[in-house]
């Protein structure tokens, strides 16, 4: 059974610093993908990611997979407030399996 | 382009009632999805339809059904309703394929008291 696990649940950042949001998951799956929802709203996708060593960067995100280690990362530079919303990855082919999210909160 | 759409947005249902979500997609995607979501667990799949015709059973399908009425809708019921479904509903759309994401309706918030 496949299952996912983000860490952490829970990041307060202040503006202008980096960090990464992890995602491990536990069974070989050939997608992975990455998405923002805002409170009350529904998902937004930001990435898919297809293949090991795959980088995508889009704005001050950039999402990596290394299929080996079963891993992925959201890195997040120089925080904006605008970033602040809950941060889901999801894996699977045509059953996505998701983590439980990351709130993300950046203070001015 | 609507996407995906969903109604009702909100229900508030007495235990024991009876409700039909309805999905409808203009995107012609084959496959659609049915997810709840609960706070810290993420999404949890209910159902999905990998093609018109088909349905299967998700993760956590106990206390619904599905109906995927043609290509484009694919309803989610609650035959009697328990306050354990309270829950925001998402339905989901995809062309299978490997680039191909999923694309997400806007929701249904849904308390049974």
């Amino acid at each position: 059974e496949l299952k996912v696990e983000q860490n952490p649940l829970f990041l307060s950042m202040q503006e202008g610093k980096n960090y990464t949001i992890y995602c491990n998951y536990s069974t070989t799956s050939d997608r992975l993908y990455w998405y923002r929802q805002d409170p009350g709203k529904s998902l937004e996708s930001l990435f898919v990611l297809l293949s090991n060593g795959a980088v995508k960067q889009e704005g001050r995100l950039m999402a990596s997979l290394d299929t080996k280690a079963r891993l992925s990362t959201l890195h997040i530079t120089a925080a904006v407030h605008d970033l602040s919303a809950t941060y889901f990855c999801a894996v699977g082919g045509n059953k996505l399996v998701f983590g439980a999210g990351t709130i993300l909160r950046v203070k001015s | 382009n609507a996407g995906v759409t969903q109604t009702p947005k909100f229900q508030v249902l007495k235990t024991g009632q009876s409700m039909t979500l309805q999905c409808a997609q203009d995107m012609n995607h084959n496959s659609m999805y049915w997810y709840r979501q609960d706070p810290g667990m993420g999404l949890r799949l209910i159902y999905y339809s990998a093609s018109e015709g088909t349905t299967d059973k998700g993760e956590v399908p106990n206390g619904y059904n599905v109906s995927r009425l043609n290509k484009r809708e694919f309803s989610l019921r609650l035959e009697s309703a328990a306050p354990s479904q309270t829950s925001v509903y998402f339905c989901a759309s995809r062309m299978t394929g490997l680039d191909y994401g999923y694309t997400f309706g806007s929701g249904t918030r849904l308390t049974v008291v």
